[in-house]
């Protein structure tokens, strides 16, 4: 597989069940990134991983909980989520995190739905 | 704090015609500006990237400007076809190094 893979595709959880959602890069990156896209409202960045280490969290809830085991695997771990977390949910990586010269590349995202 | 705004929200346009999609952005310290492209239930591809330095960027029948003392860019795409429609969406890395993106804009072209 090349590029970055995202699983599940789609997600269907009561508030409180607990899932992972998972994200693996092929590209050799140093960085990885989640993001949670929202109807109606501009793509939000959640936390940023640079060589393992946390180094961003955007004022998540902390029933969302991050863990990069390695530079190609990140996991988005849930538990007791509300109605409202329904969302796509999109994992990126980048050769490093973004100075101005680089790009991200972004996985096809994870579809959760909170009942 | 930065912030970023696409207009129109919407465009539906007749297949083969040139159009322009607007981004704005309140913070002119940025350094870069990217175009994505995402297709409905998929994640983003990243289409042009401009850096602070650059006034503008071409790939193929999409073209990009940036003018950083405006807060503005634009995304020209030429002779339109159904395979262009898909939401785009604008984005900025200004001091804070994260990526702040605008809401989007849904393009239709009809066939």
């Amino acid at each position: 597989e090349t590029g970055v893979t995202q699983t599940p595709r789609h997600l269907v959880m009561g508030m409180t069940n607990k899932k992972s959602l998972k994200c693996e890069q092929h590209l050799g990156h140093n960085a990885m990134y989640w993001y949670k896209q929202s109807a109606k409202k501009p793509l939000e960045l959640m936390f940023v991983y640079s060589l393992e280490e946390r180094v961003e969290n955007n004022s998540v809830p902390s029933r969302f909980s991050p863990e990069c085991p390695n530079s190609s695997h990140l996991f988005l771990h849930l538990h007791t989520l509300q109605p409202e977390d329904s969302a796509l949910y999109l994992c990126a990586s980048s050769q490093d995190i973004v100075r101005g010269w680089e790009t991200q590349y972004f996985g096809p995202g994870t579809r959760l739905l909170v009942l | 704090k930065q912030e970023v705004t696409q207009i129109p929200a919407a465009l539906s346009v007749p297949e083969g015609e040139n159009l322009v999609l607007n981004c704005s952005f309140t913070d002119s310290a940025i350094y870069n500006l990217q175009w994505f492209r995402q297709d409905p239930g998929k994640g983003l591809t990243s289409l042009l990237l401009i850096q602070s330095s650059q006034r503008e960027q071409t790939s193929g029948r999409l073209n990009a400007s940036l003018d950083k003392s405006s807060g503005r860019s634009t995304l020209y795409i030429a002779a339109s076809q159904p395979g262009d429609s898909a939401t785009y969406l604008c984005a900025v890395i200004s001091g804070s190094e994260k990526l702040v993106f605008g809401k989007g804009t849904k393009l239709t072209v009809n066939p």
